[in-house]
C-alpha cells in the first residue's frame, strides 16, 4: 500500500504555543488530504478535508482559525494547532488519497499540551 | 440512524477460531469499501477493500459484499493473538469523503 508520514510522532508543548504537525505522501501524489482527531478508546473524528491548492473543508464544530490546514502540494499538508491549551490534547491522525478510492493513514501524532 | 454501525464488541474468539466482523451502512450511494484494522495506540491501517457484490479473498481475510442488503462483513480465518485490534468499516459514495464506522474490538484468545 501506499506510505504516508506524519512528523513529529510525538510533541509535548506549553499552553498558549502553536504546533504544526506535516503529513507527506511519500509514494503517491495526493489530491486530497484529512486530518482527524481521536481521543482514547474513541472513534476518529474527521476534523477537515484539504485538496491541494484549495482551502480546506472544516467539518462542524471544528474552528477553522485555532486549526489551520495547508495543502501546499500534492505531497505535503500541514496542520497548526494554535493557541494549544490542555484539551487539544489528543492524536491528531492525516490521511491521504490519490487517485483511488483507498485512503492511507499516517502514523499518527501524539500531541500532549501542558 | 447512524451511517455506518457497527457492533463495538468485544468480540472474543478463541485462536485458530474464524472471527466474524459485520458492518450495515445507510446510503445505498455507496460505492466503495474498505475494512482498517487499528491497533490501540495506532493509525488504522487498510487491509481490504471491495467494490463489487460478492466476496474477496486476501490471505487469511475475506470481505464480503451485499449491496441489496447494505451490509459488509470481514471473516478472519485462524484468528490469531495478533489479530487483536479494533477493526473499522468505512465506505466512500465517489466524493471526498470516506465515512468510518466506529469499530469493533476483536479479542483472539491464546
Amino acid at each position: 500500500g501506499a506510505v504516508v508520514s506524519q512528523h513529529p510522532s510525538r510533541v509535548i508543548c506549553k499552553s498558549g504555543t502553536s504546533v504544526k504537525i506535516e503529513c507527506r505522501s511519500l509514494d503517491f501524489q495526493a489530491t486530497t488530504m484529512f486530518w482527524y482527531r481521536q481521543f482514547p478508546k474513541q472513534s476518529l473524528m474527521l476534523m477537515a478535508t484539504s485538496n491541494e491548492g484549495s482551502k480546506a473543508t472544516y467539518e462542524q464544530g471544528v474552528e477553522k482559525d485555532k486549526f489551520l490546514i495547508n495543502h501546499a502540494s500534492l505531497t505535503l499538508s500541514t496542520l497548526t494547532v494554535t493557541s494549544a491549551h490542555p484539551e487539544d490534547s489528543s492524536f491528531y491522525i492525516c490521511s491521504a488519497r490519490g487517485t483511488t478510492n483507498e485512503q492511507f493513514f499516517g502514523p499518527g501524532t501524539r500531541l500532549t499540551v501542558l | 440512524q447512524k451511517e455506518v454501525e457497527q457492533n463495538s464488541g468485544p468480540l472474543s474468539v478463541p485462536e485458530g477460531a474464524i472471527a466474524s466482523l459485520n458492518c450495515t451502512y445507510s446510503d445505498r450511494g455507496s460505492q466503495s469499501f474498505f475494512w482498517y484494522r487499528q491497533y490501540s495506540g495506532k493509525s488504522p491501517e487498510l487491509i481490504m477493500f471491495i467494490y463489487s457484490n460478492g466476496d474477496k479473498e486476501d490471505g487469511r481475510f475475506t470481505a464480503q459484499l451485499n449491496k441489496a442488503s447494505q451490509y459488509v462483513s470481514l471473516l478472519i480465518r485462524d484468528s490469531q493473538p495478533s489479530d487483536s485490534a479494533t477493526y473499522l468499516c468505512a465506505f466512500s459514495t465517489g466524493g471526498f469523503k470516506t465515512i468510518f464506522g466506529a469499530g469493533t474490538r476483536l479479542f483472539v484468545k491464546a
